[in-house]
């Protein structure tokens, strides 16, 4: 079945740490996102990619970095320099800007 | 800059009971989606309206699109608890979409 793996599903980090967040999706979708959910809040746009090699960013990039070397990965880096990272990562990807997004399921990130 | 907003923020019903959540904007998009999010999940697709004054029907939920293309509702007939979870719109314009905060309903049985 096509769709979107996000891994891990929880992850915990010391301050200080980068970490990075996994986005693989099987569906042949050129474009693909990473949304920032705090509880209780809608989506934040953090970083978009429309094609292989290149990558936007969003309302709130500061403190995150991406790649996009196969159209298939889209990995979230979340750095030191992001003061307030625990949030629900979701990774979504579309054919095109217009349609419908495809979400992974998610990854929680916590700060310990 | 661009905004859509949603409202209620939240909605507690009956069981049985009708439920409607709104999305509006102030400018004109070329389409507005519709995404429902289980609690602990992560959003799934509902559908998406195009055409000014559309109205599509999924089973007990109706969506529609305002003539004007600046606003949109979500109504769902006789909820069940299977409805709960939060619903969002979605609308694209000028290259971006912009999700709404979404609407968190409680259904009680």
């Amino acid at each position: 079945d096509g769709g979107i793996t996000q891994s891990p599903k929880y992850l915990f980090r010391k301050e200080g740490q980068n970490v990075t967040l996994s986005c693989e999706q099987n569906l042949n979708h050129d474009a693909m996102y990473w949304y920032r959910q705090d509880p209780g809040q809608g989506l934040r746009l953090i970083y978009y990619s429309q094609i292989v090699n290149d990558f936007q960013k969003g309302d709130i990039a500061e403190g995150y970095s991406v790649s996009r070397e196969k159209k298939e990965s889209f990995p979230l880096t979340v750095t030191s320099a992001q003061k307030n990272p625990t949030a629900f990562y979701l990774c979504a990807s579309t054919p095109d800007r217009v349609a419908g997004y495809t979400f992974g399921s998610g990854t929680r990130l916590t700060v310990v | 800059g661009q905004q859509v907003m949603q409202i209620p923020q939240y909605q507690h019903v009956q069981e049985g009971e009708d439920f409607t959540t709104y999305c509006n904007s102030s400018t004109t998009l070329s389409n507005i989606q519709w995404y429902k999010q289980r609690p602990g999940g992560h959003p799934v697709f509902l559908i998406q309206l195009v055409k000014s004054g559309e109205v599509k029907k999924q089973k007990r939920l109706t969506f529609q699109f305002g003539e004007a293309k600046k606003n949109s509702s979500l109504h769902i007939t006789a909820t069940q608890t299977t409805d709960v979870g939060t619903y969002f719109c979605a609308g694209f314009r000028g290259g971006k979409t912009i999700f709404g905060a979404g609407t968190r309903l409680f259904v009680k049985a």
